[in-house]
């Protein structure tokens, strides 16, 4: 399977804990999107990559939270002193260059639950 | 925030044709007409896109009003299978925005 991957499909923290997650995105799609999603709602937008450049990030992602792609490939999200309200599923998309006419195909997320 | 409108929820029967209805008054020339789907603990899955013209592909149908304001998503024959919350989305600037999108029931 070609598809979106996300590592670790579930992660369960203490308060006050570090936790990182890993998107590997489609072969080749040079965007890489983070979107995170609470039950009930839709996906929020928090950032995205073209390549390893950080193209914009939400007001959604405080300080607590940083992205990086260092080789244009894989991606990580990473949020410090994690807070309850940090639980949540956090989704990883790619697509290929420009995304108005490139649809973004979507891994099915890494949920995470913060006590 | 989104810019396209939805009804929150809906039924179909087992073997009928899905319609599902999305308002978007405010579409830009070049903005594109997205629907994807989300089915329970599964990331969103991309279903169809169109600018102008209707589409059709392997999945649904897509037809979009001459003036652009506003849309439906057709899935031809709906299954158990398609019980999912379907987003309507308007592609802006280069991410696309959810809104709360529409539960549809399939109903045996």
């Amino acid at each position: 399977d070609t598809g979106v991957s996300q590592d670790p499909r579930h992660k369960i923290t203490k308060r006050g804990q570090n936790v990182t997650f890993r998107c590997d995105p489609i072969s080749e799609h040079n965007r890489l999107y983070w979107y995170r999603q609470t039950l009930g709602q839709g996906p929020e937008f928090l950032t995205y990559f073209q390549n390893e450049a950080q193209l914009e990030k939400s007001r959604l992602l405080s300080d607590r939270f940083s992205a990086e792609r260092p080789k244009g490939s894989f991606s990580t999200l990473e949020i410090q002193r994690t807070e309850q309200g940090d639980s949540a599923m956090y989704l990883c998309a790619s697509s290929t260059r420009d995304g108005r006419n490139s649809p973004l195909h979507f891994g099915n997320g890494t949920r995470l639950t913060v006590t | 925030d989104a810019k396209t409108t939805q009804p929150p929820s809906m039924d179909c029967a087992e073997g009928r044709a899905a319609n599902l209805p999305c308002n978007h008054s405010t579409i830009s020339g070049n903005e594109y007409v997205y629907w994807y789907r989300q089915i329970h603990s599964q990331g969103p899955q991309y279903i169809i896109h169109g600018l102008k013209n209707n589409e059709t592909n392997e999945m649904a149908s897509l037809i979009i009003t001459e003036d652009r304001k506003s849309s439906t998503l057709i899935l031809p024959h709906a299954t158990l299978r398609d019980t999912a919350v379907y987003y309507c989305i308007l592609n802006r600037d280069d991410k696309i925005i959810f809104g709360k999108g529409t539960r549809l029931h399939i109903l045996p």
